[in-house]
């Protein structure tokens, strides 16, 4: 099956600086590639997603980027801000999602 | 739309108890997740059902798990009987398919004490 590995774990960033996610995969099977945050007490929020025939996607702050042959995707967010705050899960699906284990972000004022 | 909508939002039960998750998916999305979050082992896919046929239940941890969906508008997993393991949060999510992004609903905290 599809193993989904994601770092950092923890990452901590002053308000208006850059913060990177990156997750690999290993099933080149796999095709579509959504990135979720989940706030406190909350479900996780697709927050943008990339399939395989794409390789870059911007949403105003967020990007993603995709890297196809390397089996790997990264998850960029632009001048933070403390609402960014939360924990991002990356996902690998071909016939149902891989999660990986999680980013917790800290956005510090 | 409400969005996907679990019931109850918390539930604590005695060990050995009967507990039974709800969830309502959005209207139009052909398939529904049920998944399981811990810390300790992060987002747990249990099973997904595709036209209201469980397509993979590989991931139900034992018979003590069960669910099923009548219809399209209603799941349930129950948990018969429950232990202390078996506390976490469980999410239920539903979309267009596989290759669609998964909307999920806010969860219900389960306690078994």
């Amino acid at each position: 099956g599809e193993n989904v590995e994601q770092h950092p774990s923890t990452l901590s960033v002053q308000e208006g600086d850059s913060a990177v996610i990156k997750c690999t995969y290993s099933d080149s099977a796999s095709n579509y590639f959504p990135w979720y945050k989940q706030e406190l007490g909350k479900g996780p929020q697709l927050i943008i997603d990339i399939r395989s025939n794409v390789g870059e996607k911007k949403d105003q702050r967020i990007a993603v980027t995709l890297n196809k042959t390397a089996k790997h995707f990264s998850l960029h967010i632009t001048e933070t801000q403390p609402e960014d705050s939360a924990v991002y899960f990356c996902a690998a699906s071909r016939s149902q999602f891989y999660f990986g284990t999680g980013t917790s972000l800290t956005v510090i004022p | 739309d409400a969005g996907v909508i679990q019931s109850p939002r918390h539930e604590v039960t005695e060990m050995g108890q009967e507990v039974t998750l709800r969830c309502k998916p959005i209207s139009g999305h052909n398939s529904l997740f049920w998944y399981r979050q811990t810390m300790m082992r992060g987002l747990e896919l249990l099973i997904y059902f595709n036209n209201n046929v469980p397509i993979d239940d590989s991931g139900m941890p034992e018979d003590r798990f069960s669910a099923k969906m009548p219809n399209a508008s209603f799941s349930t997993l129950k948990i018969q009987p429950s232990e202390p393991r078996d506390s976490a949060v469980y999410f239920c999510a539903s979309s267009f398919g596989a290759d669609y992004g998964y909307t999920f609903g806010s969860g219900t905290r389960l306690t078994v004490v």
